[in-house]
């Protein structure tokens, strides 16, 4: 099935230092996505993604979270400064975004953060 | 409270038998998915399901959005299919509500 890359699968970083998360989407989806699932707790939604902007973001997104598609390469989530509470798995997701199963959401294998 | 609550919290099984996994949501929904985590922590969709039922192998999913659930059903399981199913409702914007997870452990 359609395939989204993440990279790096793991990072541990110091405490303050800056963080960055790269997704490579489904080639033809226009709607991006990232999620954090803490250790044994459930997936929560941080932000979706549209046409260059913004659309949503939930009160997860801090203002230390900042995302980008330059150029239409990889879709980034960057943390800067990190903070231990930052530790997590991050996934990113993307849909075609119109249509019935065009609202799938198709996941990464997620990057797992550790903030030391 | 929680929108999306799963049950039951785990399963184990014995290779070979079915099992239902429910879903119950406490809020209207555009439409339901299910996906399978795997134990390394990988996300796979399984269905997108907004109402009725689905079939997938020996996965079949239906969801009733008047009684605010969704259903999982898996047939003949296998070891192969242990891990964690989660559903996820979707309320506008493609924003998805997870739940916490069913645990299924398949012994052979």
């Amino acid at each position: 099935g359609p395939k989204v890359l993440q990279i790096p699968s793991h990072q541990i970083i110091d405490m303050g230092q800056m963080v960055t998360l790269n997704c490579d989407p489904v080639s033809n989806h226009l709607y991006f996505y990232w999620y954090k699932q803490i250790l044994g707790q459930q997936m929560e939604f941080l932000v979706n993604f549209y046409n260059g902007k913004v659309m949503e973001k939930s009160k997860l997104f801090k203002d230390q979270f900042s995302v980008e598609r330059p150029d239409g390469s990889y879709f980034t989530l960057k943390i800067q400064p990190t903070a231990l509470e930052d530790s997590a798995v991050y996934f990113c997701a993307s849909s075609h975004g119109t249509g019935d199963s065009g609202n799938t959401l198709y996941f990464g294998e997620g990057s797992r953060l550790i903030v030391v | 409270g929680q929108q999306v609550q799963q049950s039951p919290a785990s399963l184990v099984l014995q290779e070979g038998e079915n099992a239902e996994l429910q879903c119950n949501f406490s809020t209207s929904l555009n439409s339901m998915q299910w996906f399978y985590q795997r134990p390394g922590g990988s996300l796979v969709s399984l269905f997108y399901n907004p109402s009725g039922t689905k079939h997938s192998g020996r996965l079949t999913s239906t969801t009733v959005i008047k009684e605010r659930r969704s259903s999982l059903h898996i047939s003949s399981s296998q070891t192969t299919d242990s891990g964690t199913y989660l559903c996820a409702l979707e309320r506008g914007g493609n924003k998805l509500t997870f739940g916490i997870g069913t645990r299924v452990l398949v012994r052979p």
